[in-house]
């Protein structure tokens, strides 16, 4: 069965820092996946989604750039980063042909 | 109106009841209906996953889902103190590649 790994964990930045924070996935090859923001109170939000290698679908405007450069490899990263970003940063993936997905286990994001 | 509302909850219940947690839609395109389970500080977590109209059953848990009414329902039997968490539905159209739509969760605390 597909492994989801998320890294880090937990993250506390100052406003206009870098961010990057990585996806990999195990056990499946060609997987839809998606990076998905929680914050209190406002459910998950849909921030990225890529079928393949290099193609990425943005769902909000933000100041956050999603990237894949391998199959398993998931990418979310921002330039300066903004008090609003602080939130629980989850990467999901679709199997091929199906409707569900699974969810890794998340990172922290405090923005200070 | 949103596409998918839930009750935020608290629910809180004494070990043993039997627990019934909704979610109701607005799209009548929606054919995929999942639940997710989600601990504190944890990714979500797939629970039930059915398509269409009717019920699953899968231990204590039961998904219903009424298309006509634009209604799903999760049912938990003999719920457990380790049944607390947050509960979120999400649905999905037909059309392949298509993002879940997700409530917002509903938090549920079973007491011993």
């Amino acid at each position: 069965s597909q492994t989801i790994h998320q890294w880090p964990a937990t993250l506390v930045q100052p406003v206009g820092s870098p961010l990057s924070l990585e996806c990999t996935v195990e056990g499946t090859s060609n997987p839809n996946l998606y990076w998905y923001r929680q914050a209190a109170g406002r459910g998950l939000q849909l921030l990225f989604y890529s079928v393949g290698i290099g193609q990425i679908s943005s769902e909000v405007p933000q100041n956050l750039s999603a990237s894949r450069p391998q199959d398993r490899q998931f990418i979310l990263s921002s330039k300066k980063l903004l008090l609003s970003d602080s939130g629980f940063y989850l990467c999901a993936l679709r199997l091929a042909g199906g409707r569900e997905q699974f969810f890794g286990p998340g990172t922290r994001l405090t923005v200070l | 109106q949103k596409e998918v509302e839930q009750d935020p909850g608290p629910l809180s219940v004494p070990e043993g009841a039997i627990v019934s947690l909704n979610c109701t839609y607005s799209n009548s395109a929606f054919q995929y209906f999942m639940w997710y389970r989600q601990y504190s500080r944890k990714g979500p977590e797939l629970l039930m996953y059915t398509y269409s109209s009717g019920n699953k059953e899968d231990g204590r848990f039961t998904a219903q889902v009424d298309k006509s009414s634009k209604y799903i329902s999760l049912f938990i039997r003999d719920s457990q103190p380790s049944d607390s968490a947050t509960y979120l539905c999400a649905m999905s159209p037909n059309q392949a590649g298509t993002a879940l739509i997700f409530g917002k969760g509903t938090t549920l605390s079973v007491s011993s």
